[in-house]
């Protein structure tokens, strides 16, 4: 079992320009999560997605990211028109239910110039 | 809002010596709760979960101990290694949704 993988491990992006993250879950894992973590600070949750559906936003920034989670593929978070402020880790989880907790995979370190 | 915050940023530690790493959660609705670790460059890992029925839970070298009526959690650590430098954090998971809410995090540095 590989674990959660997140590619690319490091990104840099102009600003304006578009970020593209991806997330694997473990096999067998039907959740998956997002956060975002600002270098000496805690995980921030972003969005909570299952199979085709996106079951909590609520840490999402209304303008310019967006989440999805098809029935084939990994999950992707994408950032649009990036700006200096959205340089962070990160990070996607999955699990395998609402009664367990999260492998996270390595993250996505974005670098915005 | 709930909240889950920690008492001490930084933890220094010599080697061999138990560590005691706190934390207080404020959502008296969370039933269960996890640490992780994280080192440098790397996503969390998993060390140890509790839920909201037991008061205690014990692992390799780790114990959790969770105390309700005050809403508060600690980490504790047998003999510390070197290996266990790292970042120390706490999340509650409330019942009523599946979203994991983390502290701001514990350096742990261990000391020769």
């Amino acid at each position: 079992n590989a674990g959660v993988m997140q590619n690319p491990r490091h990104l840099v992006r102009r600003r304006g320009q578009e970020a593209r993250l991806r997330c694997s879950p473990m096999k067998g894992h039907s959740h998956v999560y997002w956060y975002r973590q600002l270098p000496e600070e805690g995980l921030k949750f972003m969005v909570y997605l299952q199979k085709e559906n996106i079951i909590d936003e609520s840490g999402m920034p209304k303008e310019r990211f967006s989440a999805e989670f098809p029935k084939e593929g990994p999950s992707i978070l994408r950032i649009q028109q990036v700006v200096r402020g959205d340089s962070a880790a990160y990070f996607c989880a999955s699990s395998p239910g609402q009664q367990y907790g999260y492998t996270f995979g390595s993250g996505t370190r974005l670098t915005v110039v | 809002g709930e909240s889950v915050g920690l008492h001490l940023p930084t933890l220094s530690v010599q080697e061999g010596d138990n560590s005691i790493i706190n934390c207080a959660y404020s959502n008296s609705a969370s039933d269960y709760f996890i640490w992780y670790k994280q080192e440098s460059g790397k996503g969390p890992q998993f060390i140890i979960d509790i839920r909201s029925n037991m008061d205690k839970r014990q692992g390799q070298r780790v114990t959790v101990l969770l105390n309700k009526t005050v809403k508060h959690l600690s980490l504790q650590i047998a003999a510390t290694q070197p290996g266990d430098s790292a970042v120390y954090f706490c999340a509650e998971k409330d019942g009523n949704t599946d979203k994991l809410i983390f502290g701001t995090g514990t350096r742990l540095q261990v000391f020769p």
